[in-house]
């Protein structure tokens, strides 16, 4: 299957600080990426859909003035987020649909945790 | 909210015994989708099984769709501690987006 990375894997930051996440496809052309949250023993949350070179599609409910996505190539896409607070803390997760390969199937990154204090 | 059901939430076994999760959703699907997550890491794609089928087999796995009770069981026969994880069920529409459901998280003891 499609390979995609995180990186970081994990952050701790202060309150007020902002955030960038990185979302790497490795071995295909992401077109479209998907940016998740996940609190503790929780599901995954779809946040917004990132289409490459177009603005993302944010989820309702999700500010995208806080959490900034920028898809500016194929195989890179980023979620910052702005002005972290601690109820920012959370499990954040990229995936992508390799589209053109399995319809629907998506390949998930490994995932960032975010702590604020 | 969209999201799927699933049960149990939890559920604890001994190795070689079979595990068997349900995941019911609420709107139409193009096709639904099982996925394994490990602690703290991504999900992994296990399965895939559309509409208009109705069970389907991956090795240990049989998944079984039925679209009138809008519902759907995976389930892991002769398990093993490796199998150890929540499950998440995930349905797909016309777009290309997921909806989890809300995970099973299975232990296997040996």
């Amino acid at each position: 299957g499609a390979v995609v990375s995180q990186h970081p894997s994990w952050v701790i930051c202060k309150s007020g600080t902002s955030v960038k996440i990185e979302c790497r496809s490795l071995d295909f052309q992401a077109t479209t990426m998907f940016w998740y949250r996940q609190f503790p023993k929780q599901s995954l949350m779809l946040m917004a859909t990132s289409n490459e070179g177009s603005k993302a599609t944010y989820e309702q409910g999700v500010e995208k003035d806080k959490f900034l996505i920028n898809h500016a190539s194929l195989t890179l896409s980023t979620l910052t987020v702005t002005s972290a607070h601690p109820e920012d803390s959370s499990f954040y997760i990229c995936s992508t649909d390799a589209a053109g390969r399995n319809y629907n199937e998506q390949f998930f990154g490994p995932g960032t945790r975010l702590t604020v204090l | 909210s969209q999201q799927g059901e699933e049960d149990p939430q939890a559920l604890s076994i001994q190795e070689g015994e079979n595990a068997t999760m349900n995941c019911s959703y609420k709107t139409s699907i193009n096709n639904l989708q099982w996925y394994r997550q490990n602690s703290g890491r991504g999900l992994v794609h296990l399965i895939l099984i559309r509409s208009n089928e109705r069970e389907k087999h991956s090795g240990r796995l049989r998944v079984t769709l039925d679209t009138s009770k809008k519902s759907s069981s995976l389930l892991i026969t002769a398990s093993r501690a490796a199998d150890t994880a929540s499950y998440f069920c995930a349905t797909a529409g016309t777009a290309s987006k997921l909806t989890f459901g809300t995970g099973t998280r299975l232990q296997v003891t040996l």
